[in-house]
């Protein structure tokens, strides 16, 4: 179907606020991952799904940042009591095959603005 | 720890000439790397992928090159336009086992018409 879909794409929080990311990838597409892209910086890693199962969650910032994928398709990042820091772009990524051996094609992002 | 350079941050050149975006990676022990294409507010697009065992791959106007053992991948952009205007950004793999993907910070390419 079409490309991976992330909502919303902008979303502006006061600090302390809780905020919740969705991720819809490429249908079957088993790997699904999560990447953080602060202003003029790459994107940096934070954490890869297969299915399901969360694999690797090594670049999680802090125990704020919490992601799911339940039903091994839509995939949420969730921040808890959001700080400055974490005011960046989340983008989100699906691949056909497990780990990056397969091209991952990458949503639009969503503009997280913590004031 | 591997870390990524793309040097310049930043070209601007005029339309129809040819360029090189380079990209250097301390750690040669690679499985492969990407070049990829990002606009304004969007995602990423990949534009490249070289295995390890690769030297260069080539799509239209674009050409990758890797050189593992000098940790330097080029990307050549040939006759440029203005719609290649856009962030380039270059991505190492560390090993086939990795989940990870490691970019740099990307060069913001503007060509003038």
């Amino acid at each position: 179907g079409a490309g991976v879909s992330q909502s919303p794409r902008y979303k502006v929080a006061k600090r302390g606020q809780d905020v919740a990311l969705r991720c819809d990838p490429i249908s079957g597409h088993v790997s699904l991952f999560w990447y953080q892209q602060a202003l003029g910086q790459g994107p940096e890693f934070l954490t890869y799904f297969q299915n399901e199962a969360q694999l690797d969650k090594s670049g999680l910032p802090s125990d704020r940042f919490f992601a799911e994928r339940p039903e091994g398709s839509v995939s949420t990042l969730k921040i808890q009591r959001t700080q400055q820091e974490d005011s960046a772009v989340y983008l989100c990524a699906s691949s056909s095959g497990l780990g990056v051996s397969y091209e991952q094609y990458f949503g639009p992002g969503t503009r997280l603005t913590v004031t | 720890k591997q870390e990524v350079t793309q040097i310049p941050a930043a070209l601007s050149v005029p339309e129809g000439e040819n360029l090189v975006l380079n990209c250097s990676f301390t750690d040669s022990a690679i499985y492969n790397l990407q070049w990829f294409r990002q606009d304004p507010g969007k995602g990423l697009t990949s534009l490249l992928l070289i295995q390890s065992s690769q030297r260069e791959q080539t799509s239209g106007r674009l050409n990758a090159s890797l050189d593992k053992s000098s940790g330097r991948s080029t990307l050549y952009i040939a006759a440029s336009q203005p719609g290649d205007s856009a962030t380039y950004l270059c991505a190492v793999r560390p090993d086939s086992s990795a989940s990870k993907i490691i970019f740099g910070s990307g060069t913001r390419l503007s060509i003038r018409p």
